[in-house]
């Protein structure tokens, strides 16, 4: 099936630099990738959709100039936590959509648990 | 808003023993409901979904009928295995496709043989 690659797994960084996650679609193309962030014992949520060669779409209370999210090509997307701070650890995760004649599914990522000190 | 609401975990089972995990959603509409499942180090996968109300999602071994009275969506498993340990998300979608996908906080499951 589609698999959906995302790195890194685990990162920690100092406080005031900026990180990037990439996440890739393996085998199809994805117009439209979206990026969750989960904080400990709650829900998954949905930070801003990303779609392929134009601005992301972010949801109220994300921002935009912090997550700066790049969907440059087909199959990869990148969000770059930008001058991060430690209220910014988080569990981040991406997925990607796969349209075809059979339907519409959507694929993972595995995560990117993010420290900041 | 939407909202999925399930319990908390962590849930602890002997193997072979009967699974319930809950879920209650406010929505509206009449959304899709899903469970995804996600196993140590991978992403979030699909394990069972329905699309209206009184449908029975199944996929290995695992079940949930849609219950639009109650607006419930509860995961069952008659008898869980070792494999099985993992974390569970009850999710919703409105009609029209994966734009808005609401997640719950997610279930742990740990199955000890």
């Amino acid at each position: 099936g589609a698999v959906v690659s995302q790195h890194p797994s685990r990162v920690i960084c100092k406080s005031g630099t900026s990180v990037k996650i990439e996440c890739r679609s393996l085998d199809f193309q994805a117009t439209t990738m979206f990026w969750y962030r989960q904080f400990p014992k709650q829900s998954l949520m949905l930070m801003a959709t990303s779609n392929e060669g134009s601005k992301a779409t972010y949801e109220q209370g994300v921002e935009k100039d912090k997550f700066l999210i790049n969907h440059a090509s087909l199959t990869l997307s990148t969000l770059t936590v930008t001058s991060a701070h430690p209220e910014d650890s988080s569990f981040y995760i991406c997925s990607a959509r796969e349209r075809s004649g059979l339907g519409e599914k959507l694929f993972f990522g595995s995560g990117t648990q993010l420290s900041v000190l | 808003g939407n909202s999925v609401t399930q319990m908390e975990g962590p849930v602890t089972l002997s193997e072979e023993a009967f699974l319930t995990i809950n879920c209650t959603y406010t929505a509206t509409g009449y959304p899709s409901l899903f469970w995804y499942v996600q196993y140590p180090g991978e992403g979030l996968q699909l394990l069972l979904k329905a699309t209206k109300a009184d449908d029975k999602g199944s996929n290995k071994g695992f079940e949930a009928t849609y219950r639009k009275e109650t607006t419930s969506f509860h995961l069952e498993k008659g008898s869980v295995q070792v494999s099985d340990s993992a974390v569970y998300f009850c999710a919703l979608a409105n009609s029209g496709g994966y734009q808005k996908v609401t997640f719950g906080t997610g279930t742990k499951l740990q199955v000890i043989p």
